[in-house]
């Protein structure tokens, strides 16, 4: 079955102790990317990459690190992690980054930071 | 930069009825794809419906059908025969056409709770 897995699903952790949120995809999609939603404000973009060893920023990539060393694996790296993290965060995956191909999106993240 | 409004931050519609959900937009770029997304309270992103700015014709899956207007930079989300399962958010987003690594990025609305009444 083709899916986009995030783990954990769900992970409450204190301020400054550094946690990676692991997203992998099964559809050799070369274009990934991380998302976090937050009440009223819907959905942003963190961090993307468009194939292995390419990654850039989104537009709220402050205090997130992220890698892409294979091409099914799309780690979130939270370093120090502080309370304005506390979020729902979202992987997705296509095989471009054009809108021909549809985004496929993992079940999420609730992440909350003491 | 382009921006996506759901002015309708709740919606509520009988079971059977019909309903349909605002969305605006601002760009300055003349191809693009516009997508309604529905999160029920699973949060799975669903996509529902998916529109190529460059085509003219509405598009349809089954029930949900959109009322794209380029030139008012609208993109209504028409649910027909409502169910309850189509109790949701829903979320509007742009993307921009094209194979750079930004073209990638959604732009999502704040969404808008739609709740069907049995």
């Amino acid at each position: 079955e083709a899916q986009v897995t995030q783990n954990p699903r769900y992970l409450i952790t204190v301020t400054g102790k550094k946690l990676t949120v692991t997203c992998s995809q099964n559809m050799n999609h070369e274009y990934m990317s991380w998302y976090r939603q937050d009440p009223g404000l819907g959905l942003r973009q963190i961090y993307y990459s468009m194939n292995v060893e390419v990654t850039d920023k989104g537009d709220v990539p402050e205090g997130y690190k992220v890698s892409r060393k294979e091409k099914r694996n799309f780690p979130l790296i939270l370093e120090s992690p502080s309370p304005n993290q506390t979020s729902l965060y979202f992987c997705a995956s296509s095989f471009g980054s054009g809108g021909r191909q549809p985004q496929h999106f993992g079940d999420g993240t609730r992440l909350s930071i003491l | 930069a382009q921006t996506v409004t759901q002015s309708q931050p709740e919606m509520s519609v009988q079971e059977a009825e019909t309903v349909t959900l605002s969305c605006t937009y601002d760009t300055s770029e003349s191809n693009y794809y516009l997508f309604w997304y529905k999160q029920p309270p699973s949060r799975q992103m669903i996509l529902v419906i998916r529109q190529e700015a460059y085509k003219q014709q509405n598009a349809t899956e089954n029930r949900f059908s959109v009322n794209f207007q380029k030139a008012a930079k609208s993109f209504s989300l028409k649910i027909s025969d409502s169910q309850l399962g189509d109790t949701a958010m829903y979320f509007c987003a742009f993307m921009k056409h094209g194979y750079g690594g930004s073209q990638g990025n959604l732009i999502f609305g704040k969404g808008t709770k739609l709740s069907v009444k049995p």
